[in-house]
């Protein structure tokens, strides 16, 4: 079945270091891809999407290009904010539309 | 504009009491809803989700319930909580399969303690 694999976590950061987090996907057909972020207490808001192969999401400084040929969607930003610190979470939305597959999440502490 | 709520926000429960998280769209038709639940220090397990009223998928066999009584409600209930069942309940919504590549859309969450 479909599914999301992510790095484990938590990441902790020094203000302005680079970000990668992986994440590869299986899944049958062609599906949509996204990212997450979780700030504490709070539910999860949609960082940026893709929906097709070599597709490149964005925003708020973060980038992830939808690499079919390697099964990846992973993020990254240039250089990270005390603010940026959340649970990041990859995810899947099946090529039907009905069904959204999470990656278990990863921690990110950037500290000043 | 589009809104999703759902309440209560936090609840403490004894073990074997009964639950009922809610969740109510406004803005959309149709809209396919979801409850998800994210346990310590864990992921987001799908629990449940709806394409329609009535209509209810349930992708882990457990303790919880599900119900859509109205296009925009979506119901999540226990007859008897386990201590198991304590963790963070999301509801989400998402536009309906006419619309493939959309995203889920998701409410504050309901933080569930079961002592």
């Amino acid at each position: 079945g479909d599914s999301v694999t992510q790095m484990e976590g938590p990441v902790t950061l020094s203000e302005e270091a680079f970000l990668t987090i992986n994440c590869t996907y299986t899944a049958t057909g062609y599906p949509s891809l996204f990212w997450y972020v979780q700030y504490p207490g709070e539910g999860l808001q949609l960082l940026l999407k893709a929906t097709k192969a070599d597709d490149k999401g964005s925003n708020k400084g973060f980038e992830a290009t939808y690499r079919k040929e390697t099964t990846s969607f992973h993020l990254e930003k240039g250089s990270v904010q005390v603010s940026d610190s959340a649970v990041y979470f990859c995810a899947l939305s099946a090529h039907t539309g009905n069904q959204f597959y999470f990656g278990t999440g990863t921690s990110l502490t950037v500290i000043p | 504009s589009q809104t999703i709520h759902q309440w209560p926000a936090t609840l403490v429960q004894p073990v074997g009491s009964p639950l009922s998280l809610e969740c109510t769209v406004e803005g959309t038709s149709n809209p396919n809803l979801y409850w998800y639940r994210q346990a310590a220090g864990r992921g987001l397990q799908l629990l449940f989700y709806s394409v329609g009223i009535g209509q209810i998928s349930s992708e882990v066999p457990q303790n919880l319930s599900a119900s859509r009584p109205q296009d925009r409600q979506f119901i999540l209930s226990s007859k008897k909580l386990l201590l198991s069942d304590s963790g963070f309940y999301l509801c989400a919504w998402s536009v309906g399969a006419s619309r493939p590549t959309g995203e889920l859309f998701f409410g504050e969450g309901s933080r569930l303690t079961v002592l």
